[in-house]
């Protein structure tokens, strides 16, 4: 089956290290994005991709990066880590022509920034 | 600009109660409507859907109705479980965007 999976699923860092986070999927999508989950804030937009070698930024794009050298993959990096930056980031994928636009997600990852 | 409003939770119920979670919007057109579900410790995963006016999504027992007149779509369920129990995103999406406009989600805690 197809799916979609993150790593690390726990990860805890000091403020000013560099850390990344790991998505992948089997879908074929085309269209990922990278989401921030925070108590009071809903689901957060961070980046995203259309395809390969696109990346355009989200509503909280600040002091975060991605890259997309392939379909399957869309590692987020956070340069310098920040204690706001502590969260549960979650990275979906969807079809680029589907009708709905259905998005799948990981299992998330948690991040804490000490 | 796009936006979604749901009733802020918690929402707390006896099992078999029965269950409405409010959700408005805002777009322009005629977007996709969604319900994802986040269970403890998971990523979201779509519940339900709706794409054009007077549409009813349903699955697993929830329904909801695309009401274009009142911009609306509000989950419900007849009778809830406590397996229900768990964070509920009512999500957008408009045509000619790939990115969705979601809620802020509405926790439901449903005890024995």
């Amino acid at each position: 089956d197809a799916e979609i999976t993150q790593s690390p699923r726990h990860k805890i860092t000091e403020t000013g290290r560099q850390v990344t986070l790991a998505c992948h999927q089997t879908w074929n999508h085309n269209n990922m994005f990278w989401y921030r989950q925070d108590l009071g804030h809903g689901l957060r937009l961070i980046h995203y991709s259309y395809g390969v070698h696109d990346t355009n930024k989200g509503e909280v794009s600040d002091g975060y990066s991605v890259s997309r050298s392939n379909t399957e993959d869309l590692p987020l990096t956070l340069e310098s880590a920040a204690s706001s930056q502590t969260s549960v980031y979650f990275c979906a994928s969807s079809e680029h022509y589907s009708n709905t636009g259905e998005l799948f997600f990981g299992e998330g990852s948690r991040l804490t920034v000490l | 600009g796009n936006s979604v409003t749901q009733m802020e939770g918690p929402v707390t119920l006896s099992e078999e109660a029965f269950l409405t979670i409010n959700c408005t919007y805002t777009a322009t057109g005629y977007p996709s409507l969604f319900w994802y579900v986040q269970y403890p410790g998971e990523g979201l995963q779509l519940l339900l859907k709706a794409t054009k006016a007077d549409d009813k999504g349903s699955n697993k027992g929830f329904e909801a109705t695309y009401r274009k007149e009142t911009t609306s779509f509000h989950l419900e369920k007849g009778s809830v479980q406590v397996s229900d129990s768990a964070v509920y995103f009512c999500a957008l999406r408009r045509g000619g965007s790939y990115i969705p406009t979601f809620g802020r989600g509405t926790s439901l805690i449903v005890h024995p």
